[in-house]
């Protein structure tokens, strides 16, 4: 079974703090996925990554940045953290030109 | 790009009964719909898919159903149980089928 972990289940942090979560898969999937998850508004994109060191803006990439350096780690970064960024954060994977995504299991990300 | 919505919200039924989600979704290339079930501090798992070349798909107590002219696509849960109780998400792909759009998700309970 594909298994994603992401670092920390909840995490506190302070406005401008630089956060950093981190995401690993064990299936060697090219694809990887940030997404947040707010009630009402679904899952939406974040960052994307085709490849090692390749990625691509999603529908809400502004505040945040990425990273990835190996095949399977996928990192988010939010460069100075907001209140506005509180929110269940998922990471995804996927094979190349494979539809069905695997996710990890979130991190709760709250902004004091 | 790809848009998804998804109705209703909120779904509560009894024990027994039948449940039915539905989605619109706005780029008539998408060839591929997949369904994911979000338990509660748990991330998103894919329960079934439908591909466009079919036009129902069924697993035990759920069926997936499209329809490509209107631009549709339904879950339906039949004899419905309390482990059934999630949030549900459908979603459709982009034109290059490496990107998912999902709906806002809709909240099932299941009343014993």
């Amino acid at each position: 079974d594909v298994k994603v972990t992401q670092s920390s289940r909840y995490l506190v942090k302070r406005t401008g703090e630089k956060v950093f979560l981190e995401c690993v898969q064990d299936m060697d999937h090219e694809n990887m996925f940030w997404y947040r998850q707010d009630p009402g508004l679904g899952l939406r994109l974040i960052y994307f990554s085709y490849d090692v060191k390749m990625k691509e803006k999603g529908d809400i990439p502004e505040g945040y940045s990425v990273s990835r350096e190996k095949k399977e780690r996928f990192s988010l970064i939010l460069e100075s953290a907001s209140t506005n960024q509180t929110s269940m954060y998922l990471c995804a994977s996927t094979l190349q030109g494979k539809g069905s995504q695997h996710f990890g299991d979130g991190t709760r990300l709250s902004i004091l | 790009g790809e848009n998804v919505e998804q109705h209703p919200s909120t779904l509560s039924v009894q024990e027994g009964d039948s449940a039915v989600i539905k989605c619109t979704y706005s780029d008539s290339a998408s060839n591929y719909f997949p369904w994911y079930k979000q338990e509660l501090g748990k991330g998103p798992q894919l329960i079934i898919d439908i591909r466009s070349n079919v036009g129902e798909k069924k697993d035990q107590r759920i069926a997936v159903t499209l329809n490509k002219t209107a631009k549709h696509f339904s879950l339906h849960i039949t004899e419905t149980q309390p482990e059934d109780s999630a949030v549900y998400f459908c979603a459709a792909p982009n034109n290059a089928g490496n990107m998912l759009t999902f709906g806002g998700g809709t909240r099932l309970m299941v009343k014993p």
